[in-house]
């Protein structure tokens, strides 16, 4: 089954302690997205990666961290840092520009920090 | 900073009535318009793009440079449309900004 996968769907975690998220994709994707979605926020976009070993910060990127050190995967940090850790997250990925072609999403992950 | 509004966090409509989701947006380029979907259980999805100008389950998008709105319509609203809507708008050509999102709720 193609596509994009995220894992796990549901996570629990202590708070002060650091959690990575994982999205997988094998569209064979450039563009690679973090997105955290809040009721009544809509999507923030956390992170972006346009090409392997590359990636900038979104709108919200204080308390996270990614790495691409692999094109079909782009792993989301969230560390202690991050003061309202409790959301969901959503990956996305694209063929390329944001602009020009359209994000594929991922099932999302909740993260719930207690 | 560009800014996509949508005002209405919930709207409910009648099936066979006519539906029209309002966005309205902040930029100074030329902008690129989407709308995302997300049926209850599903990921969220495409449902159109202005650039297209194509018609997707009946619904369409009229991007209106004067007002800077991109409002997704329908003329005959039906029970599979419901769903949380957003619309979004492309940033430098690298990043989509999107809307707070409209959970439409389609009464038999």
């Amino acid at each position: 089954d193609g596509g994009i996968t995220q894992s796990p769907k549901y996570l629990f975690r202590k708070e002060g302690q650091n959690v990575t998220l994982s999205c997988e994709q094998n569209l064979n994707h450039d563009a690679m997205y973090w997105y955290r979605q809040d009721p009544g926020q809509g999507l923030r976009l956390i992170y972006y990666s346009q090409i392997v070993n590359d990636f900038q910060k979104g709108d919200i990127a204080e308390g996270y961290s990614v790495s691409r050190e692999k094109k079909e995967s782009f792993p989301l940090t969230v560390t202690s840092a991050q003061k309202n850790p409790t959301a969901f997250y959503l990956c996305a990925s694209s063929p390329g520009l944001a602009g020009e072609y359209e994000q594929y999403f991922g099932p999302g992950t909740r993260l719930t920090v207690t | 900073a560009q800014r996509v509004t949508q005002p209405e966090k919930l709207l409910s409509v009648f099936k066979g009535a006519p539906v029209e989701l309002k966005c309205n947006y902040s930029y100074s380029g030329s902008p690129e318009l989407f709308w995302y979907v997300q049926y209850s259980r599903q990921r969220l999805q495409l449902l159109l793009r202005h650039i297209s100008r194509e018609s997707i389950k009946g619904f369409t998008a009229d991007l209106n440079k004067g007002e800077t709105s991109f409002h997704l319509k329908k003329p005959f609203a039906q029970e599979e449309d419901s769903a949380m809507y957003y619309c979004a708008l492309t940033e430098g050509a690298q990043k989509l900004v999107f809307g707070q999102g409209t959970r439409l709720t389609i009464n038999p």
